[in-house]
This record gives C-alpha cells, sequence and structure tokens, in this order.
C-alpha cells in the first residue's frame, strides 16, 4: 500500500502563479523527500525535509512538514512552463521486514503550468 | 559525467519471453534499487541491493529477478512468470542504503505484445 498521497492528483496554473501541493501519510518518518519527473524521464530529488525541521526552503521551492497532521507542502512560486511535470513524495519508513528504512512514493501530483 | 544509466530505453516483447533491463551506475555507490512505475500507481520497489553480492525482495518481486556481481551493475530480469509486465521500470542508487537522496535513471519501457 502507498504510504504517501499526493494531493491534488492534477494541478493546472498560468505562468507566474504558485502551485502548492500536499502530501499525506500514515506512520511516523525519519525524513520526508519530494521528486520530479519529466513525462517518460526518470526522477529527480528536489528536496529532503527532515522530521525535526518544519520548513525548508531551496530557490523557487517551499516544503513545510507537519509531523502532529502526518502531512507535508511543496509550494512552487513564480511557476514557469518548464516546472511542468509529476511531482512525488517519499517517505522512509521503518521497514516491515527489519531491513532497515524502506522509502515508499506517493502517485504523484501532475502540474501543467501554461503560458 | 557521473550518473546511471538504463538501457534499452524501450525494449518489445512477446509473451512467454524474458527480457533483461541493464542498469550501469558509475557514482560509487554500494545501494542500487529497482522500481516499477505504472499509470497512477506511483513506484513499486521490485529489488534493492546493500551492497555486492546482496539484493532483497521488496514489495513486488515475483515474476523478477535480479543480481550484483559488480558494483556498478544491478540488472533486472523479467521472467515469463510476470504476469503484467508491462510497465516503465526506474532503477535507482544511494551512497548507502536509504540514506538521503536516490538517484535515478532515465527508465525503460516494456511494452508486452
Amino acid at each position: 500500500s502507498q504510504q504517501g498521497e499526493e494531493d491534488p492528483q492534477a494541478l493546472s496554473i498560468q505562468e507566474g502563479e504558485n502551485a502548492t501541493m500536499n502530501c499525506s501519510y500514515k506512520t511516523s518518518i525519519n525524513n520526508l523527500q519530494w521528486y520530479r519527473q519529466n513525462s517518460g524521464r526518470g526522477l529527480v530529488h528536489l528536496i529532503l525535509i527532515r522530521s525535526n525541521e518544519r520548513e525548508k526552503h531551496s530557490g523557487r521551492l517551499r516544503v513545510t512538514l507537519d509531523t502532529s497532521k502526518k502531512s507535508s507542502s511543496l509550494l512552487i512560486t513564480a511557476s514557469r512552463a518548464a516546472d511542468t511535470a509529476s511531482y512525488f513524495c517519499a517517505t522512509d519508513a521503518v521497514g516491515l521486514t527489519g531491513g532497515g528504512n524502506k522509502l515508499t512514493f506517493g502517485t504523484g501530483t501532475q502540474l501543467k503550468v501554461e503560458l | 559525467d557521473g550518473g546511471i544509466t538504463q538501457s534499452p530505453k524501450y525494449l518489445f516483447r512477446k509473451e512467454g519471453q524474458n527480457v533483461t533491463l541493464s542498469c550501469e551506475q558509475n557514482l560509487n555507490h554500494d545501494a542500487m534499487y529497482w522500481y516499477r512505475q505504472d499509470p497512477g500507481q506511483g513506484l513499486r520497489l521490485i529489488y534493492y541491493s546493500q551492497i555486492v553480492n546482496d539484493f532483497q525482495k521488496g514489495d513486488i518481486a515475483e515474476g523478477y529477478s535480479v543480481s550484483r556481481e559488480k558494483k556498478e551493475s544491478f540488472p533486472l530480469t523479467v521472467t515469463s512468470a510476470q504476469k503484467n509486465p508491462t510497465a516503465f521500470y526506474l532503477c535507482a542508487s544511494s551512497p548507502r542504503l536509504y540514506t538521503g537522496e536516490l538517484f535515478f535513471g532515465e527508465g525503460s519501457r516494456l511494452t508486452v505484445l
């Protein structure tokens, strides 16, 4: 089963607007990561936020983490057409088989930024 | 440039045939992973390897096999036992098992005819 669930599934905005996508998860985590995937390509790591952090910035990206609500948000400010992609959150949780932490990906948010 | 190379990019196979997807990395990473991606389902873990000559099953290992004879290489074989093999396959690596970010290849799209 998926640990992380992104919301919304799809988002369409105009260039220059901000894009916000959310991720909810079920169990306690050590950290949460966000990845980006252009259509038909591999995933690219964007940012990692640890469970003891509440907010993190990287360029036009702002990530928040609320461990009490088991949720995270990714904000892309001043979006560009080149930001069009799918965005995935990934959480680590202790592996059920005891084999160490395991990274589980959500189902993704498809972002389309129109000119 | 350092990175992960997957090949082939596109692969077509007839039912009943085994196919092997290649994954090579020159990042000197110990850990490597194979994920399967289907539309609307995110990524699911097939196999992972923490170190050379060691690998473990992930969530959906049935019908797949791997080997890790060299640090740089982690090939995935999709066997005829895999009931629904048509998917996008992604290989990834990290310095150690699940520490920090994963580095992904560009993926291989397998279509069963």
